[in-house]
């Protein structure tokens, strides 16, 4: 089974802090997304990552930026968290392919104060 | 372009009765549908996939989708709704590397 693991489940971060949301998978995909979740507006992507290094932006990247050193870590980082990004963040990873499955992992529940 | 709907926002049914979800999507070429499940404070789970292969779908849990080219739809179905079954439903679709379409989400009510 896929395994998509964030790091923390719930995070409260104060105003202007630098925000970092880790998210590990195990099947050696070669894609990785970050979403953010919001009542009403459903899921929205951040950014992806298609290789280690390789990012695109998603629709909505303003105030994000994302790390992929790694073939199984992508990292989402909060330059300066803003009490709009109080959010629930999910991740997932899937294998290059439209008819490839994105795993999800369980999330992150962040709250800025 | 691709789109999803996803026709009822809320669906109430009583516990042992059929669930149906509906989803209609728009695609310009052959797409790849999903349903995941969300349970309160959870990640989305795959519920089931479509992937050009057999036109009925059978997923975890009991839950079944057909595939209609004509009608473009993807309806996701059960037989007999089990309380655990009370969650957020989302439909989406795929026709190429990286870019999945998300349904607004149904979200499932079970009635003891």
């Amino acid at each position: 089974d896929v395994k998509v693991t964030q790091s923390s489940r719930y995070l409260v971060k104060r105003t202007g802090e630098k925000v970092f949301l880790e998210c590990v998978q195990d099947m050696d995909h070669e894609n990785m997304f970050w979403y953010r979740q919001d009542p009403g507006l459903g899921l929205r992507l951040i950014y992806f990552s298609y290789d280690v290094k390789m990012k695109e932006k998603g629709d909505i990247p303003e105030g994000y930026s994302v790390s992929r050193e790694k073939k199984e870590r992508f990292s989402l980082i909060l330059e300066s968290a803003s009490t709009n990004q109080t959010s629930m963040y999910l991740c997932a990873s899937a294998r290059t392919g439209s008819n490839q499955p994105q795993h999800f992992g369980d999330g992150t529940r962040l709250s800025i104060l | 372009a691709q789109s999803v709907t996803q026709l009822d926002s809320h669906v109430s049914v009583s516990e042992g009765t059929p669930v149906l979800l509906r989803c209609n999507y728009s695609s310009s070429y052959s797409p790849s549908l999903f349903w995941y499940v969300q349970h309160p404070n959870k990640g989305l789970q795959l519920l089931l996939k479509y992937t050009s292969a057999a036109t009925l779908v059978k997923g975890i849990n009991g839950f079944e989708a057909e595939f209609k080219k004509s009608e473009t739809s993807f309806h996701l179905t059960k037989p007999s709704a089990h309380m655990s079954d009370a969650a957020e439903y989302f439909c989406v679709v795929s026709e190429r590397t990286y870019k999945y379409i998300f349904g607004t989400g149904t979200r499932l009510k079970v009635l003891a």
